[in-house]
């Protein structure tokens, strides 16, 4: 079993729509929760980071963490073609010995205008 | 403020040469990070050095890589006597501290014919 789970899409959706992308855990232990965008052939782009359960908001994204049930979520309002992109989730220990990110496989989304 | 800089972003080699790979953190960031993405798959870490120490190597294989952040210049990631399963895309993250964020590079493309 993979440490985060995250379908691989592709999610296919019109412009405008809301989308929610989701992630699943295994290690109770990770404390701190990102969500990354990668456009094809460039390096992850950093959209959201959160220690704590609960919501979190910037604009159009809200990512949501859930910690009793080791899930988390981003959300994207209003949905633009700039949004196509592979989105990855990743966790992290608090641990200052070992700061490795664990990432999911990432989630290919497509916003058709 | 100029992001995580990499070079070179494209590296072609042969089987059994050495690939170097370099990465400058962002100003101000003393915590490097190197992943490794292979096609299809997500981010892997494999090291975590600061400054003139490794601080976290479990994600390296245990021949052929090394890596080194010296007092001055950047870090290098080193893959020695390359091998075709080595062609992948690797990353290059820094962060200011600890228990910061990290931001990503380019990434260099790594091709062994």
């Amino acid at each position: 079993q993979k440490e985060v789970e995250q379908d691989p899409g592709p999610l296919s959706v019109p412009e405008g729509a809301i989308v929610s992308l989701n992630c699943t855990y295994s290690n109770s232990a990770f404390q701190y929760f990102m969500w990354y965008r990668q456009y094809s052939r460039k390096g992850p782009e950093l959209l959201m980071y959160t220690y704590s359960s609960g919501n979190k908001e910037d604009g159009r994204f809200t990512a949501q963490v859930d910690k009793s049930s080791k899930y988390i979520s981003l959300f994207i309002r209003d949905s633009q073609p700039s949004d196509s992109a592979t989105y990855l989730c990743a966790t992290s220990l608090m641990d200052t010995g070992r700061r490795a990110l664990t990432f999911g496989s990432g989630t290919r989304l497509q916003v058709q205008p | 403020n100029a992001g995580v800089m990499q070079n070179p972003r494209h590296l072609v080699r042969r089987r059994g040469q050495e690939a170097r790979l370099r990465c400058s953190p962002m100003k101000g960031h003393s915590h490097v990070y190197w992943y490794r993405q292979l096609p299809e798959e997500g981010l892997k870490f494999m090291v975590y050095l600061q400054k003139e120490n490794i601080i976290d190597e479990s994600g390296m294989p245990k021949e052929r890589f090394s890596a080194e952040f010296p007092k001055e210049g950047p870090s290098i990631l080193r893959i020695q006597q390359v091998v075709r399963g080595d062609s992948a895309a690797y990353f290059c993250a820094s962060s200011p501290g600890v228990v910061d964020t990290q931001y990503f590079g380019p990434g260099t493309r790594l091709t062994v014919l």
